[in-house]
This record gives C-alpha cells, structure tokens and sequence, in this order.
C-alpha cells in the first residue's frame, strides 16, 4: 500500500517558467513533508521541508504548499532551470508508536527544456 | 566534513549468492537508514538503525539484513540472491532518528543480480 503517491512518473517544462510537482498521502498522522531531488549516479539531496502546522514554505526558487484537507503537497519551482532537471521524491514522516517512519513517494522526473 | 560513503559503487552477481554493502555516515550521526531504488518504485524502506539497534524495518523478506557498528558504520546483508534484488541500493545518515532529521544520502551501490 504506497501511502506517499506521486502520479506524475515524469514532467516536462520550458526553461523559465514553472514546475509544479504534485505528491498525495494517505494517512494523516503525517506530520512533516520533504522534497529532495536527485541526480543520476548520486544519492538524493535534501531540497525543502514543511511541517504541518504551515501550508507554505518558502526557500529562494522553491516553493512547497502543503494541502492537509486534500492531502497533497506541491512543490513550485521558478523560474525552472536545466539544472533543476531530475528525479523529485516527496517524503512523509509521523510517528507511529515509539518511532519516526519517512515514508517515499516514487519520484518524478523533471525535465527542463533550455 | 565527509559525506556518506557507499562501498562497492557496482558489482555484478549471480543467483543464489549472497553480498554485504557497507556504509559509513557523515561523523557524528547515529542513524543510518537503507534503501532500495527501483524504475517505477522509488525509494522503498529497508530497515533503519541507531546506536547500534534496529529501530525500524521495512517489508522485505528476510534475506535482507543489516547492522550496525559502534562507530556508526552500517552493513546490509541480502542472502540467496533473486533477479529482482537487482537495484540502487541506498544509503542514509542522519543526527537523529531519520523520521525526525533530514537525511544525507550516500550516492548508493548498484547490484546487478545475472
């Protein structure tokens, strides 16, 4: 049962507009949301977080808005760069009993057109 | 500071046989968490340790195994290789419980399973 959804396998967008990825949760004991992008043949590198007392959070390009009656949160990049092309993984923490799980969506891909 | 080390970077195997990959976190964190990355279903839990315990564990079958040592340095161990083991498996740190923390991830081994 993926409880982090990520239904967009992959995007494609212009160079200097915006990027929007989606991500949906099932379970609302989910207290803390991140981003983190990867690149091929490295490991995933943190991008944004939010919690869930917030439904935005800012840092410079990037941009998550957190949902929680629809249970979705979407990252906006802008202006979207080539190097901002990759895979993006949303991730979903709560704590179920005497520990922290993070939980992983599927990813998707984003490319970004010069 | 050191980022998080992943070794073998590739290896090739066959069925039936078994592989230990081994991680070293960032210095000074207490977690390291494992995952698996494969096409289409991102990156799937394996199992989590802190202060040399398994605080967490995901749904893989028990061929795959892990520890922890007391200067943090993790292994995991998959026995009896399948087809589909073949995948990017990764490896993260963190101060704290990874629930709580934002994880540093190593950039992975990559098993081919023949």
């Amino acid at each position: 049962d993926q409880q982090v959804k990520q239904n967009s396998p992959s995007l494609s967008v212009q160079e200097g507009r915006i990027s929007i990825l989606n991500c949906d949760y099932t379970n609302s004991m989910f207290d803390y949301f991140l981003w983190y992008k990867k690149y091929p043949a490295e490991g995933p590198t943190f991008l944004i977080s939010i919690s869930s007392i917030k439904d935005k959070n800012e840092d410079g390009r990037f941009t998550v808005f957190l949902n929680k009656s629809a249970k979705h949160l979407s990252l906006h990049i802008v202006p979207s760069q080539p190097g901002d092309s990759a895979v993006y993984f949303c991730a979903a923490s709560a704590k179920f009993g005497a520990t922290n799980k993070l939980i992983f969506g599927t990813g998707t891909l984003l490319a970004v057109q010069p | 500071k050191a980022g998080v080390t992943q070794t073998p970077r590739y290896l090739i195997k066959t069925r039936g046989q078994q592989v230990t990959l081994s991680c070293s976190p960032i210095s000074g964190h207490r977690s390291v968490s494992w995952y698996q990355q494969t096409p289409g279903q991102g990156l799937q839990f394996l199992f989590e340790y802190f202060s040399e315990t398994q605080r967490n564990k995901g749904n893989f079958p028990g061929r795959f195994s892990g520890r922890q040592f007391s200067n943090s340095r993790s292994e995991m161990n998959v026995s009896t290789l399948e087809l589909g083991d073949s995948a990017l498996y990764l490896c993260a740190s963190s101060l704290g419980m990874a629930g709580a923390n934002v994880l540093t991830f190593g950039a992975g081994s990559r098993l081919t399973v023949l």
